[in-house]
């Protein structure tokens, strides 16, 4: 079946613009999750959906950073003024039910601020 | 401290040898741990979970340590495919969230 999906797949934006990253899990996941992986490093977690409530958005690393997700499957990650520190990698992962469940993760967004 | 600690590496190994990589961890409430494979710039992949008795899937087995608090991947007659990043991660915040180490790097050569 399909897997997750992401949008764009590369995104270049300038110094303080405003950038939307979709992600659209695998159908049935209830549970949704954003990580952000910078170079020679492993994914950190940003913010964890269930539903369509963000459970836990303890990694996001400031109010520049938002997510949603309106109806429960797909989601939309918001950077406000970006800065050249947000570039990295975007992935998405979706699990069935986000109780110790296995993570699927989609192909990412390389986003470059520049 | 960081919560994941791997060895980066790289390790450089021959075709046909046996390697293994260790991941520590730091929560000793942690429940539940995975290996995932990442090529470069491609996402993780899941490779196996790792489960107190240990598991094995044909060249590759995992292993877990709670006294020790690490978990261990053994790979056997690696093949040049082999090559890629291996995290370990970790569930942590109830569940909900990985917490992944930097990644080990292998490669394998003729």
């Amino acid at each position: 079946g399909a897997g997750v999906s992401q949008t764009p797949s590369n995104k270049v934006t300038e110094k303080g613009k405003y950038v939307e990253l979709r992600c659209d899990p695998i159908s049935g996941h209830t549970a949704l999750y954003w990580y952000r992986q910078s170079l020679g490093q492993g994914p950190e977690f940003l913010i964890y959906f269930q539903g369509t409530g963000a459970a836990d958005d303890s990694g996001l690393p400031n109010d520049r950073f938002f997510a949603v997700r309106p109806e429960g499957s797909v989601s939309t990650l918001k950077i406000q003024r970006t800065e050249r520190g947000d570039s990295a990698m975007y992935l998405c992962a979706s699990s069935q039910t986000g109780v110790a469940d296995t993570q699927y993760f989609g192909p990412g967004t390389r986003l470059t601020v520049l | 401290r960081k919560e994941v600690e791997q060895d980066p590496g790289p390790f450089n190994v021959p075709e046909g040898a046996t390697v293994a990589f260790n991941c520590t961890y730091s929560n000793s409430a942690s429940q539940s741990f995975f290996w995932y494979r990442q090529d470069c710039r491609k996402e993780p992949k899941l490779l196996m979970s790792v489960y107190s008795s240990g598991n094995e899937d044909g060249r590759f087995t995992a292993q877990l340590n709670r006294a020790s608090q690490y978990i261990s991947l053994l790979i056997r007659d690696s093949k040049l495919s082999d090559s890629a990043t291996y995290l370990c991660a970790i569930l942590t915040g109830g569940g909900n969230k990985l917490t992944f180490g930097t990644g080990t790097q292998l490669k394998v050569e003729l």
